[in-house]
């Protein structure tokens, strides 16, 4: 069964700092992966997907990722930080069922 | 488009008492839908996976008895926590899938806030 591993559990960046979240999956073919975001109490909400063809994927929210396969990885990356972002993200791969990293929390730094 | 509901989003409920979830599509038919659970500060978790008319398919460890689940429409599913104890307590979330598109993308309701004292 496929697999996702966030090797980071909490991070702490500053309010306009640049962000990157990692993400790496396990699984035997060509992966549809996913990042969500969820706050506090909330559902979860789909910031990207990619299921084929170019590797960086742009998102709402000024969010993009960036798939490479050669590293199994799936990295959420963000230029600039807003106060607003502090939650907790996760990234999730599908192969019969979508399966979910352990999540990153993100606290922003005024 | 592609919009999941789920009610209640909240209910608290005595022990020893019984509990159901709604899971809808809304503006799709769900071939397929998923009840997830989710602990305070942890992941999302897969309890079970349903086919419209088909028994659901438990992951391991899930208690098929206790976690009653039904998919008899192409919009619905129910999840019904039965004898509910305070252990039980926890957010649970549904997402459907339509099998007839080409790619396996699942849509997330919001979920709902399970308190059993």
């Amino acid at each position: 069964a496929q697999s996702v591993t966030q090797p980071d559990i909490h991070i702490t960046v500053s309010e306009g700092a640049s962000l990157e979240l990692r993400c790496n999956y396990s699984y035997g073919a060509t992966p549809y992966l996913f990042w969500y975001v969820q706050s506090p109490g909330q559902g979860l909400q789909l910031l990207l997907k990619y299921f084929s063809g170019d590797t960086l994927v742009q998102g709402i929210k000024g969010f993009e990722a960036e798939f490479k396969r050669s590293q199994s990885s799936f990295n959420l990356r963000k230029p600039s930080v807003h106060w607003s972002d502090a939650a907790e993200y996760f990234c999730a791969v599908v192969g019969n069922d979508m399966r979910f990293g352990a999540g990153t929390r993100l606290t922003v730094k005024p | 488009g592609a919009v999941v509901s789920q009610h209640p989003s909240r209910v608290i409920c005595k022990s020893g008492t019984s509990v159901k979830i709604e899971c809808r599509s809304l503006d799709f038919q769900a071939t397929t839908m998923f009840w997830y659970r989710q602990f305070p500060k942890q992941s999302l978790m897969l309890m079970a996976t349903s086919n419209e008319g088909s028994k659901a398919t438990y992951e391991q460890g899930v208690e098929k008895d206790k976690f009653l689940i039904n998919h008899a429409s192409l919009t619905l599913s129910t999840l019904t926590v039965t004898s509910a104890h305070p252990e039980d307590s926890s957010f649970y979330i549904c997402s459907a899938r339509d099998d007839s598109v080409g790619y396996n993308e699942q849509f997330f309701g919001p979920g709902t806030r399970l308190t059993v004292l």
